[in-house]
């Protein structure tokens, strides 16, 4: 069975950094690109970034763009997101999710996901 | 980016009858290099995580009901529920996966039982 395990969700100040994971199981974790995806408290889906399996390609929103970081240890089968001048409006529950089909760099649709992490901005 | 933009933001059906989600892109999803639409949907229960239900626009996902229908092409898709059920209650969201730069979601379509 597919799982995929979300963590490092905590209360930050503005300004401050966080990093994110999401340990993976069930699957062959290097064929596969992962994503992450937030949604703010009562609001919509908002995709943050993807990776492709082999990490070579990396693609963010416009929102997070040079402030986030995304990345992937295939040895240890986790996904992480580095988390810099985070800002009161990155307030949300973050989301890592698979890729449907393997070996794919790009078009992606993801299933399953995992339960998510909150991330908390305030002072 | 490409802007999805969902239709209703809500509506309520009653039990068994026909439950229609509009999602519309602002510029075509439509690849050429294999003619296919680049959108899926999925269907979010309160308290859970997303979950797929249809991709390439109409193509089910191994065990979704077969009463979820996705059809549309180019900009204009529909997700519909032919017969709903008390356990379709939820939030529904379109997804576009022609631009991998900037993968997009519509703002959703909560569906409830009236």
């Amino acid at each position: 069975e597919v799982q995929l395990l979300e963590s490092g969700g905590d209360l930050v100040q503005p300004g401050g950094s966080l990093r994110l994971s999401c340990a993976a199981s069930g699957f062959t974790f290097s064929n596969y690109a992962m994503t992450w995806v937030r949604q703010a408290p009562g609001k919509g889906l908002e995709w943050v970034s993807v990776i492709s399996y082999s990490g070579s390609r990396t693609y963010y929103a416009d929102s997070v763009k040079g402030r986030f970081t995304i990345s992937r240890d295939n040895s240890k089968n986790t996904l992480y997101l580095q988390m810099n001048s985070l800002r009161a409006e990155d307030t949300a529950l973050y989301y890592c999710a698979k890729d449907k089909i393997e070996y794919r760099d790009s078009h992606n649709w993801f299933d399953p996901w995992g339960q998510g992490t909150l991330v908390t901005v305030s002072s | 980016d490409i802007v999805m933009t969902q239709s209703p933001d809500s509506l309520a059906v009653s039990l068994g009858e026909r439950a229609a989600i509009n999602c519309k892109s602002s510029q075509s999803v439509l690849y050429s290099s294999n003619n296919k639409n680049h959108l899926a949907w999925y269907q979010q229960k309160p308290g859970q995580p997303p979950k797929l239900l249809i991709y390439w626009a109409s193509t089910r996902e191994s065990g979704v009901p077969d009463r979820f229908i996705g059809s549309g092409s180019g900009t204009d898709f529909t997700l519909t529920i032919s017969s709903l059920q008390a356990e379709d209650v939820a939030v529904y969201y379109c997804q576009q996966y022609y631009s991998s730069l900037a993968l997009t979601f519509g703002g959703g379509t909560k569906v409830e039982i009236k």
